[in-house]
C-alpha cells in the first residue's frame, strides 16, 4: 500500500485555473470511484473538498472540481484566490474493505 | 452538530505506548455507516493513514505500522481510542481523529489535532 503520487508544488496566478493530480495503481484509484480531496492550511486540521472522485460538499466553493481519468485522479481549481493557498491531499479506498491510502500532497502557491 | 478532540500526551519517551483517545459528539459508533479514523502528520510532512474503526465493528490499521497498532471504541460508543506501541522518534507527529463514511471511504469532519513528541 504505497502512497498516491502527487506533484510537489504548482502555482498559479489571482484569477488563473490550476490542476494537480494523484496517481495511484490499478488496486486504488482506478478500480474505486472513492477518492477524496482535502485542503490544508498550515498549523490547520485538512478540510474536504470532493469526494467519490467529483462530489462536493454543500459549503465548499464550487470553484473546486475533481475528476479522474484511469488510476490519475484531478482536483482542478479555478478562478484561484489568495486563500487557497495551502497543502492539497487526496485519498482513495485501497481495497481490503475499509483501508485508504494518502497522497504526498501538493503545495499551491498563488503568485 | 459532528465535533471531535484529540486527548493524550504531548510528550513519550522511546519505546512507551501511546495511547490517545478520540472523543466525539454527534453520531456514535451504533450509527449505521460511519467510522473513526486515525491519521497522522509529521511535521512538515504528508498525512499518514493509521487505523479505521466502523459502526459494524470492523476494523483496519495500516499495514506499515499493524504490528504496533491497536483502535478501539468505549462501551458507550462514544471514543475511539488508539495505542501505539514502542513509540520511537519517527512517531512525533501531528494526530488527528475524523469522522468517517464507509461507504464512500472519506473523511468529512475532522478533530482540530494532538501534536505527541518522541523525546527521551
Amino acid at each position: 500500500q504505497s502512497a498516491l503520487t502527487q506533484p510537489a508544488s504548482v502555482s498559479g496566478s489571482p484569477g488563473q485555473s490550476i490542476t494537480i493530480s494523484c496517481t495511484g495503481t490499478s488496486s486504488d484509484v482506478g478500480h474505486y470511484n472513492l477518492v477524496s480531496w482535502y485542503q490544508q492550511h498550515p498549523n490547520k486540521a485538512p478540510k474536504l473538498l470532493i469526494y467519490e472522485v467529483s462530489e462536493r460538499p454543500s459549503e465548499v466553493s464550487t470553484r473546486f472540481s475533481g475528476s479522474k481519468s484511469g488510476n490519475t485522479a484531478s482536483l482542478t481549481i479555478s478562478g484561484l484566490q489568495a486563500e487557497d493557498e495551502g497543502d492539497y491531499y487526496c485519498c482513495s479506498h485501497a481495497g481490503s474493505s475499509i483501508s485508504v491510502v494518502f497522497g504526498g500532497g501538493t503545495k499551491l502557491t498563488v503568485l | 452538530q459532528i465535533t471531535l478532540k484529540e486527548s493524550g500526551p504531548t510528550l513519550v519517551k522511546p519505546t512507551q505506548t501511546l495511547t490517545l483517545t478520540c472523543t466525539f459528539s454527534g453520531f456514535s459508533l451504533r450509527t449505521s455507516g460511519v467510522g473513526v479514523g486515525w491519521i497522522r502528520q509529521p511535521p512538515g510532512k504528508a498525512l499518514e493513514w493509521l487505523a479505521l474503526i466502523s459502526w459494524d465493528g470492523d476494523k483496519h490499521s495500516s499495514p506499515s505500522l499493524k504490528s504496533r497498532l491497536t483502535i478501539t471504541s468505549d462501551i458507550s460508543k462514544t471514543q475511539a481510542i488508539l495505542t501505539l506501541t514502542n513509540m520511537n522518534p519517527e512517531d512525533t507527529a501531528t494526530y488527528y481523529c475524523a469522522h468517517f463514511i464507509v461507504a464512500a471511504a472519506f473523511f468529512d469532519l475532522w478533530g482540530q489535532g494532538a501534536l505527541v513528541t518522541v523525546s527521551s
